[in-house]
C-alpha cells in the first residue's frame, strides 16, 4: 500500500523558532509537494520538487524553504516561524512520468505558532 | 489561467437522499479532473478522476462524478448519502506546466449528512 508519512502530526512552536516538517514517501515518486491548507482558501502550493536536490517555488514560498537530499524525503523549513504560519501543512507525491496520475497525500502536520 | 471553483461552502443532505457537490473548472487544453475527500485532521484521500472516455466516472465509496465539457463542470454525486460521508471535499484539475503537471484545487465543500 502506498504511503506518504509526515512525522509530526501536531506541533506547537514559538515565534522566531526554526521549524522542520519532514515527509517521506515509499512509492519511488519523483515529484513531491508541500501545500498549506487554511479554511476557505483550499490548498496552496508552497514548494515542489521534481527530483533530488531540485526545487521550485509554488504560489506562496515566502517564509519557507525546502530540502530534498534523497528521493524519498522532502523537508519543509520555516526559518523563523511567525503566527501567520499557523496552519495545516500537507505533503504529497506523484509520479512525474505519469501525467494523468493523482497526488498521494500524507496525514498532515498541524502547526501552531504562539 | 487555470482555476477550479466550488460554489458551495457547505452542502446539507439527509441520510439516504442523493447528494451533489458542484465543481466547475477553467483550463486550457484537455483537463484532468480529480475529487478528493478529507476527514477531520486527516490528509486528502483520492476518490476518483476523469482523464478521457466515458463522462460518468465511478470511484471509491460509491461516489461518481459527471464530466460535462460544454458546462466545464465535474460534479460529484452519490445516489444515497451516508452519515459517514460527512467530510470536506475538494475538486482539483491537473494542467500541464513547466517540469511537472500542476494541480489546482478548489476551496473545498463541507458535506453534512444528517441522520
Amino acid at each position: 500500500d502506498v504511503k506518504v508519512t509526515q512525522s509530526s502530526r501536531y506541533l506547537v512552536k514559538r515565534t522566531g523558532e526554526k521549524v522542520f516538517l519532514e515527509c517521506v514517501q515509499d512509492m519511488d515518486h519523483e515529484n513531491m509537494f508541500w501545500y498549506r491548507q487554511d479554511p476557505g482558501l483550499g490548498l496552496r502550493l508552497i514548494y515542489f520538487s521534481y527530483d533530488v536536490k531540485m526545487k521550485e517555488k509554488g504560489d506562496i514560498p515566502e517564509g519557507y524553504s525546502v530540502s530534498r537530499e534523497k528521493k524519498e524525503r522532502f523537508s519543509l523549513i520555516l526559518e523563523s516561524a511567525s503566527t501567520n504560519q499557523t496552519s495545516m501543512y500537507l505533503c504529497a507525491s506523484s509520479l512525474r512520468t505519469r501525467n494523468t496520475g493523482e497526488l498521494f497525500f500524507g496525514e498532515g502536520s498541524r502547526l501552531t505558532v504562539l | 489561467a487555470q482555476s477550479v471553483a466550488q460554489p458551495e461552502d457547505q452542502v446539507n443532505v439527509a441520510e439516504g437522499n442523493p447528494l451533489t457537490v458542484k465543481c466547475t473548472y477553467s483550463v486550457s487544453g484537455n483537463p484532468y479532473l480529480f475529487w478528493y475527500v478529507q476527514y477531520p485532521n486527516r490528509g486528502l484521500q483520492f476518490l476518483l478522476k476523469y482523464i478521457t472516455g466515458d463522462n460518468l466516472v465511478k470511484g471509491s465509496y460509491g461516489f461518481e462524478a459527471e464530466f460535462n465539457k460544454s458546462q466545464t463542470s465535474f460534479h460529484l454525486k452519490k445516489p444515497s448519502a451516508l452519515v459517514s460521508d460527512s467530510a470536506l471535499y475538494f475538486c482539483a484539475v491537473r494542467a500541464k506546466g513547466y517540469n511537472f503537471n500542476k494541480f489546482y484545487f478548489g476551496s473545498g465543500t463541507k458535506l453534512n449528512v444528517k441522520p
